[in-house]
């Protein structure tokens, strides 16, 4: 069936460094979204992609849709304690009212 | 303010004895689901609705049951719950298709013993 893999599960960084989440599709996606869900919270909705090859940045946040439209990524540049949390990524199942969720990526930052 | 409340923010309950987790958004959205989270699973759909009198198996719906007799509500109830229906669980609305924003409730953390 239709899957979204997101590695890596944790990531632990210094404050300051760089932090990167991969996330891929076994099928084509119309667009992905990106979520952040900060420790004890509720996934909040950070961004949404649409187009082949589309980057878009936030402050320190860049995200980027594969040309294929079945890969994405976000990048934290220069990591702060406010990034620390799980960061989700969804796109449309086949049936266009549900999502599929990658497994998210933990944010740890080193004390 | 937009916003999806959900009710009991925390409960322990013990196997067997039935309850309901309600979920109301102010948002007048079509779509809500819900989903449980578990550590290293990500968020798992349990069930959904596209509109009221709507609602369809997500992908983990046994042990659980809903209704959507309202747009603004969309309550989520355990018959019979189990340990292994100890979790975290969400409320989530949007307006519509998949590409629309999620708008996510505060969530529930339910331990059955």
């Amino acid at each position: 069936g239709q899957q979204v893999m997101q590695i890596p599960q944790y990531q632990h960084v210094q404050e300051g460094e760089d932090f990167t989440t991969y996330c891929n599709s076994s099928t084509t996606l119309s667009n992905i979204q990106w979520y952040k869900q900060r420790p004890g919270g509720h996934p909040v909705f950070l961004i949404q992609l649409v187009k082949s090859g589309e980057v878009k940045k936030q402050k320190r946040l860049t995200f980027q849709f594969g040309e294929a439209k079945k890969n994405s990524s976000l990048h934290i540049t220069a990591t702060q304690t406010t990034d620390v949390g799980t960061y989700f990524c969804a796109g449309p199942k086949d049936s266009n009212y549900q999502l599929i969720w990658g497994a998210g990526t933990k944010l740890i930052i080193k004390p | 303010e937009a916003q999806v409340t959900q009710n009991p923010r925390y409960l322990i309950t013990v196997t067997g004895k039935k309850l309901t987790v309600t979920c109301s958004q102010n948002m007048n959205h079509e779509y809500m689901s819900w989903y449980r989270q578990d550590p290293g699973l990500g968020l798992r759909q349990i069930y959904y609705s596209m509109n009221v009198e709507v609602t369809d198996k997500g992908d983990v719906p046994e042990g659980y049951k809903v209704s959507r007799k309202e747009k603004r509500n969309f309550p989520l109830i355990l018959e019979s719950p189990s340990p292994n229906q100890t979790s975290l669980y969400f409320c989530a609305s949007r307006p519509g298709l998949a590409g629309n924003t999620i708008y996510f409730g505060e969530g529930s953390w339910l331990t059955v013993v």
